[in-house]
């Protein structure tokens, strides 16, 4: 059964500290890993990781892929109150029949 | 415009009552999704579909079915609605060329059975 760990499940930091959240993956024929971040509303779409070593940058976000050790870690540095959300990982896997399994998530608080 | 959507947005029904959750997509995408998303469980795969004419069970498809009437339409029924059917429901699409599968997510159905 394809698994994926997210840790923490939450986190509470103050606004201008730097973040690393952690997601940890086992399934079978690995395709890709996504990140997602939900507010209070429909996840939006972040990275998405297939190679690993390669770092994905957006602003003060950055994400990268691990496939030897099966991880994956997604910095937010300077934190703001608006970086507050779930931040959700998923990992796609299969061939013809693609599916993606998400972790529970990390409920990041940034408080000013 | 939204390029998924989903009515109704909120629901409130009773035990054994059908329901039907509607999802409309615009990004001429050829695969959609049905996800629950319940408090400390995350998102759950409900059911499938690659194509029109294409069905496949997720984890989670007991109590629920679905119909795929074209590409941009993908609905989920509850034939009779039980109370821990209560949970915040995700349409998704994705494109199926390989490196462009991202999933684009709908804004949620509210779904409360009493």
């Amino acid at each position: 059964e394809d698994k994926v760990v997210q840790s923490p499940l939450s986190l509470v930091v103050h606004e201008g500290d730097t973040v690393t959240l952690n997601c940890s993956y086992e399934v079978t024929n690995f395709r890709s890993l996504l990140w997602y971040k939900q507010e209070k509303k429909a996840p939006t779409f972040l990275f998405m990781l297939t190679s690993s070593g390669i770092e994905k940058k957006s602003g003060r976000l950055s994400s990268i892929l691990d496939k030897k050790e099966l991880f994956s870690i997604l910095n937010i540095t300077a934190t703001q109150t608006g970086d507050s959300a779930i931040y959700l990982c998923a990992v796609g896997s299969g061939g013809s029949n693609y599916k993606l399994t998400f972790g529970k998530g990390t409920l990041l608080t940034v408080n000013p | 415009d939204a390029d998924v959507t989903q009515t109704p947005r909120n629901r409130i029904t009773k035990t054994g009552k059908r329901i039907m959750l509607e999802c409309s997509q615009t990004k001429g995408h050829d695969r959609m999704y049905w996800y629950r998303q319940d408090p400390g469980l995350g998102l759950r795969l409900i059911y499938y579909s690659f194509d029109v004419k294409d069905i496949n069970k997720g984890e989670i498809s007991d109590g629920y079915s679905v119909s795929r009437q074209a590409q941009a339409k993908f609905s989920l029924s509850l034939e009779s609605a039980i109370p821990n059917q209560t949970a915040l429901y995700f349409c998704a699409t994705s494109d199926r060329h390989p490196g462009q599968e991202t999933q684009y997510f709908g804004p949620g159905t509210r779904l409360l059975v009493l």
